[in-house]
C-alpha cells in the first residue's frame, strides 16, 4: 500500500524558521496536505497543495512540493511557542482514502 | 471550530458497556468518516459514507457498528470492547467521497477498562 513518511520528532529556537519534511510513494496522489495536532486535540487542516502546483505560501506557511522524488515540505517561518504539536503530512491517491504518516513532533525552545 | 462536533469528548466504559459516540457537520460535505487514531501508529480509516451508504469498511471487528442516518451525522456504536480500542477516534467529512479537502473533529478520547 501507500506509504508517507515523516521524521519524528524536530526541535527549533523560537524565532527560527521550521522545516518538517515527507516523502510518500503514490505517484497519482491528488491532493497533499498538511495537518497539525495540539494536545488533546483533533486534527487541525493547515494548507493543502494540489498534486499539479510546485509551491504554495500562506502567511508564515510555505509548501515545496517536489513530484519527481516525491518529497514535501512545510516551512513555518519566525516559529512561535504555540507552533508546538504534531504535524501530520497526508496524501490523496486516485483511489479512495487519504494515507497519513506518523506525524514529526516540533518543539519550539523559548 | 472546523464544522465538525464530535461528543462526547472523553468516554470511559467498561468492556460490557453499550456506548455511542456521536459526529455532526455543518458544511454541508456528502462524504464522512470515522478515523482511529492509536499511539505510535499512523492514523487509520475505519468507515467511509458517502450520501448516507457506506463505502469503505477496513476490516473493522463487528464490535464497531457505524449509523449514518443523514449526511449530516455520523454515528458509532460501541459494545463489548477491549482494552486496546483505547484511542482517539476521529471524525471527518468532505465535500464528496473522492474529491475535496477532508475537515476533522476535536476527536473522541475513548478509554476502555
Amino acid at each position: 500500500g501507500e506509504d508517507v513518511e515523516q521524521s519524528l520528532f524536530l526541535s527549533v529556537r523560537e524565532g527560527d524558521s521550521s522545516v518538517i519534511n515527507c516523502t510518500y510513494t503514490d505517484s497519482s496522489s491528488t491532493y497533499l496536505y498538511w495537518y497539525k495536532q495540539e494536545p488533546g486535540a483533533g486534527l487541525q487542516l493547515l494548507t493543502y497543495i494540489f498534486s499539479n502546483m510546485d509551491m504554495k505560501q500562506d502567511q508564515r506557511l510555505t509548501v515545496l512540493l517536489n513530484k519527481k522524488d516525491k518529497h514535501l515540505s512545510l516551512r513555518i517561518a519566525d516559529t512561535q511557542t504555540g507552533d508546538s504539536a504534531i504535524y501530520f503530512c497526508a496524501e490523496r491517491t486516485g483511489a479512495n482514502n487519504l494515507f497519513f504518516g506518523t506525524g514529526t513532533r516540533l518543539t519550539v525552545i523559548p | 471550530e472546523t464544522g465538525v462536533t464530535q461528543t462526547p469528548r472523553h468516554l470511559v466504559m467498561g468492556m460490557t458497556n453499550k456506548k455511542s459516540l456521536k459526529c455532526e457537520q455543518h458544511l454541508g460535505h456528502n462524504a464522512m468518516y470515522w478515523y482511529k487514531q492509536s499511539a505510535k501508529k499512523p492514523l487509520e480509516l475505519m468507515f467511509v459514507y458517502s450520501l448516507e451508504e457506506r463505502v469503505e469498511n477496513n476490516s473493522v471487528p463487528s464490535r464497531f457498528s457505524p449509523e449514518c442516518p443523514n449526511s449530516s451525522h455520523l454515528f458509532l456504536h460501541l459494545h463489548t470492547l477491549q482494552p486496546e480500542d483505547s484511542a482517539l477516534y476521529l471524525c471527518a467529512s468532505s465535500q464528496d467521497f473522492l474529491a475535496g479537502v477532508v475537515f476533522f473533529g476535536e476527536g473522541s478520547r475513548l478509554t476502555v477498562l
